[in-house]
């Protein structure tokens, strides 16, 4: 069953930890992003990445860290340095590279987590 | 660089009744524009998208879309609604053959019965 699987759902931490969010996905989809929801602020991009060990900032990169060692993967570290961490976090991918072949142009997106920080 | 804007935060309609909900985008560029559903606690599942071609866009449950480039719009409609529609509606936009997408603030769609 192809698809882009998030965990965990749910995740509390104490004020002042780091905290990682797994992102995989299933669909040879060779773009991935990481976006923060808020509510009444829509979808903010934080980062996001193309190919394997190459990633940009979105524009609310500051506090949190991520990597692409594989295809599959895109963990999110959300840092002790991100003020206000609680919130929804969504992953998505896209096939393609943008302006190559094979290029499609819509985002699918995984389940979320939800993280509250305590 | 694009923006959206989804001019109402909530609206509230009653079962079996039309829906419009508002999208406008700016953008010194071609664009591909996109709504996308989110039921509560869920990720995003697209709806209907505009690439090109015929300005009126069909998408799943229902729903449909216009593209208005005069007036730079893409309002999403339903002739009409259920129950199950009650979800949150975000428009976004993308220029064409580039990375990023970008969401508007969302317009909650409350159903009554």
């Amino acid at each position: 069953d192809g698809g882009i699987t998030q965990s965990p759902k749910y995740l509390f931490r104490k004020e002042g930890q780091n905290v990682t969010l797994s992102c995989e996905q299933n669909l040879n989809h060779d773009a991935m992003y990481w976006y923060r929801q808020d509510p009444g602020q829509g979808l903010r991009l934080i980062y996001y990445s193309q190919i394997v060990n190459d990633f940009q900032k979105g524009d609310i990169a500051e506090g949190y860290s991520v990597s692409r060692e594989k295809k599959e993967s895109f963990p999110l570290t959300v840092t002790s340095a991100q003020k206000n961490p609680t919130a929804f976090y969504l992953c998505a991918s896209r096939k393609g590279l943008a302006g190559g072949r094979g290029y499609t142009d819509t985002q699918y997106f995984g389940p979320g987590t939800r993280l509250t920080v305590l | 660089a694009q923006s959206v804007t989804q001019l109402d935060s909530q609206v509230p309609v009653f079962e079996e009744a039309p829906v419009e909900l508002r999208c406008n985008y700016s953008s010194s560029v071609s664009v591909y524009l996109f709504w996308y559903v989110q039921y509560p606690n869920q990720g995003l599942q697209l709806l209907l998208k505009y690439l090109s071609g015929s300005t009126l866009v069909k998408g799943i449950n229902g729903f449909e879309a216009e593209f208005n480039k005069s007036q730079t719009s893409f309002h999403l409609r339903k002739p009409s609604v259920h129950i199950s529609d009650t979800a949150e509606y975000f428009c976004a936009v993308s220029a064409r053959n580039t990375d990023k997408l970008i969401f508007g603030t969302g317009t909650r769609l409350q159903v009554f019965p």
